[in-house]
């Protein structure tokens, strides 16, 4: 398997603009997980879903961060409108139960 | 509301010798615990984890000790090579919240020959 795959890896983008982050969890797992990472506050869970539908999105820091799972095999973090204080590695994971298993992020900057 | 803490933001070991890792919790409501290893511009990688019915759990050169009394839990590796140098990150979850899981600040451990 080639485990948790997310795109972009790096992403720049001017402020105001929406950002779209995608990821692939593993085939089988029903969780699916959207972190961030900051200096400030590490790690620090947004969202997660289990089977495809939310279950706590009390990370979600605004209303200007939406995610979505339309299906078992994909999810999608977006920033509509962005803003510097957005700029951070998104992580996605995935678990089928216990551990969840990380991709390799995506570097947001906003500018 | 720093649920999970590493007190300890840097580690230096000698090759070969133990490198323990410790961390901190304050809900007595977590029951799993994990231990994560994270390589700079790569995610995190799980490395073992354990259950509150357990008091240690071992894979390989990894071991992970838990005290529930005094919420407190520690990774042992040894013995200790170069390509362990990594930052390292505690997590835990509560069952009644499962796969939320909180991490600590991690712990950068280095490595030396």
């Amino acid at each position: 398997d080639a485990g948790v795959i997310q795109s972009p890896r790096h992403e720049v983008t001017e402020m105001g603009q929406e950002v779209t982050l995608r990821c692939k969890p593993i085939s089988g797992h029903n969780s699916l997980f959207w972190y961030r990472q900051t200096m400030m506050r590490g790690l620090e869970l947004l969202i997660y879903f289990n089977n495809n539908v939310p279950i706590d999105d009390s990370g979600m820091p605004e209303d200007r961060f939406s995610a979505k799972m339309p299906n078992a095999s994909f999810s999608t973090l977006k920033i509509q409108p962005s803003e510097p204080r957005d700029s951070a590695v998104y992580f996605c994971a995935s678990s089928s139960q216990g551990a969840a298993f990380f991709g390799q992020g995506t570097r947001l900057t906003v500018v | 509301d720093q649920q999970v803490k590493q007190n300890s933001p840097s580690l230096s070991v000698q090759e070969g010798r133990i490198s323990i890792l410790n961390c901190d919790y304050t809900n007595s409501m977590f029951d799993y615990f994990l231990w994560y290893k994270k390589y700079p511009a790569e995610g995190p990688t799980f490395l073992i984890s354990i259950s509150s019915i357990k008091d240690k759990n071992e894979d390989g050169r990894f071991t992970v000790f838990l005290n529930k009394s005094a919420k407190h839990l520690s990774l042992h590796i040894v013995p200790s090579q170069p390509g362990d140098s990594a930052v390292y990150f505690c997590a835990a979850s509560a069952l009644n919240s499962w796969g939320k899981l909180q991490f600590g600040a991690g712990t950068q451990v280095v490595v030396t020959p």
